[in-house]
């Protein structure tokens, strides 16, 4: 069965280092999506992508996030100055069309921030 | 209000039990809803999807919507103990052509042998 995939899957960073995290949609999916999870809360919405554009953003994906889809295949979240509070799971999801249909998310990638 | 609330348990059913994991959602206009299990630790994988007022089926589990009330629930038959695991209900929601899932908290079942 298709799967999306990330990596790395851990990543430990000093703070106020750059990190990216990269994703690999299912192949026919169009629409993709980051979310996080910090420790013991709930998976929170980041952004979502489609037609290389960002179709909507939350109020955590501020200045210093950014995604790209650098090409074919590969679809990236890139924190530039990385804070404390960024340590969290961060999940990748994609789907194939809009308009209710089911996302299916990667393994995650846990990010530490020392 | 939480846009999607569920009790964050635990809820513990002993084997081959039922489960019943309840969620309600503030949206009026929310059109499908979803139920993900995660093990602790891990991502968040599909279980059940429902968009229409009812029951649906699939083997041992039976999602159920009613949208008059702004309810969802899951139930899990002949609960086995690799059920064990955080339940999260997901509401699709629609902003400006855009869509997002918004997640409960999650609702931690432990299936006792």
């Amino acid at each position: 069965e298709p799967e999306v995939t990330q990596t790395p899957s851990h990543q430990v960073t000093q703070m106020g280092q750059e990190v990216i995290l990269r994703c690999v949609p299912i192949s026919n999916h169009l629409y993709f999506y980051w979310y996080r999870q910090i420790l013991g809360q709930k998976v929170e919405f980041l952004v979502s992508f489609y037609n290389n554009e960002i179709s909507e953003k939350s109020e955590i994906f501020d200045d210093q996030f950014s995604v790209e889809r650098p090409d074919g295949s590969n679809f990236t979240l890139k924190i530039r100055s990385t804070k404390l509070e960024d340590s969290a799971m961060y999940f990748c999801a994609s789907s194939d069309r809009t308009g209710d249909q089911p996302q299916h998310f990667g393994d995650g990638t846990r990010l530490s921030i020392l | 209000q939480k846009e999607v609330e569920q009790n964050s348990g635990p809820l513990s059913v002993p084997e081959g039990a039922i489960a019943s994991l309840n969620c309600t959602y503030s949206d009026r206009g929310s059109q499908s809803f979803f139920w993900y299990r995660q093990y602790s630790g891990k991502s968040p994988e599909l279980i059940m999807f429902i968009y229409s007022n009812g029951d649906k089926e699939d083997g041992r589990f039976t999602a159920q919507l009613n949208k008059a009330s702004q309810y969802v629930s899951l139930l899990i038959r002949d609960s086995q103990p690799s059920d064990s695991a955080t339940y999260l209900c997901a509401v699709n929601k629609f902003t400006q052509g855009a869509q997002k899932l918004v997640f409960g908290q999650g609702t931690r079942l432990t299936i006792n042998p």
